[in-house]
């Protein structure tokens, strides 16, 4: 059962922007902030911004975090036909001492 | 280039026990702690378990559906993460993999592995 909450779908048209919702409480996205992973069908997950908003080397500047009370967000610009994928958000949870996962997002590129 | 590679997947019968490795190359093993998520089929990603470098105490933490029946353990010497399952259930049926911590984050893993696939099946 997933401990933060995402939409589960979201469409796009191609070239436009995504902006991807995950909400949970002030045990763990308001005070630890969130990462976010994209995972294509077949294949491991690829984490694409750790808790602090920084990337890891390699991924793209069209993909930008941000976090409002307990609520992290994810924002793609000019979205291409790779950025169809799964999207999860993550923390630590300081109430159960657990890493938690939101439920993931499909985000189809038309 | 770090890499983990994740293996020992099975099919197992409910009941029985497996043990998963790890292994790590590209970085410095005893400085990181190791993690291990899960993917059911169809299923959204689960985290299980990690534990600490040795310079933290090599302590660990479970999640609730891991504690009792799954133990984390690391040989620095080898570079190697173990996930020992134990009593599995056909709900553990799932696609397993590791990470690592990465420097500088305060404590999130990336570089996951390919996975391990564990069939709990009678």
């Amino acid at each position: 059962q997933a401990g933060l909450t995402q939409p589960p779908s979201m469409s796009k048209g191609l070239r436009q922007t995504a902006t991807l919702t995950c909400t949970g409480s002030s045990n763990n996205v308001g005070i630890e902030g969130a990462a976010w992973l994209q995972q294509h069908q077949g294949h491991p997950p690829k984490v694409l911004s750790y808790r602090n908003n920084n990337r890891p080397s390699g991924i793209s500047e069209r993909i930008s975090t941000s976090k409002s009370g307990n609520t992290a967000s994810l924002t793609i610009t000019g979205l291409q036909p790779e950025d169809e994928a799964d999207y999860y958000c993550s923390t630590w949870d300081r109430s159960i001492s657990a890493w938690v996962f939101g439920g993931g997002t499909k985000l189809t590129v038309l | 280039e770090v890499q983990l590679v994740e293996s020992g997947g099975d099919l197992v019968q409910p009941g029985r026990s497996l043990r998963l490795s790890c292994t790590a190359s590209g970085f410095n093993f005893g400085d990181s702690a190791i993690s291990w998520f899960r993917q059911a089929p169809g299923k959204g990603l689960e985290w299980l378990t990690f534990i600490r470098r040795k310079t933290n105490g090599g302590t660990t933490e479970y999640a609730a559906s891991a504690r009792g029946r799954f133990i984390i353990s690391r040989d620095d010497s080898r570079r190697i993460a173990y996930l020992q399952m134990n009593s599995l259930k056909i709900e553990d049926t799932a696609v397993y993999y590791c990470a690592r911590e990465v420097p500088g984050t305060g404590g999130d893993f990336d570089d996951w592995g390919q996975g391990t696939l564990v069939t709990v099946s009678s």
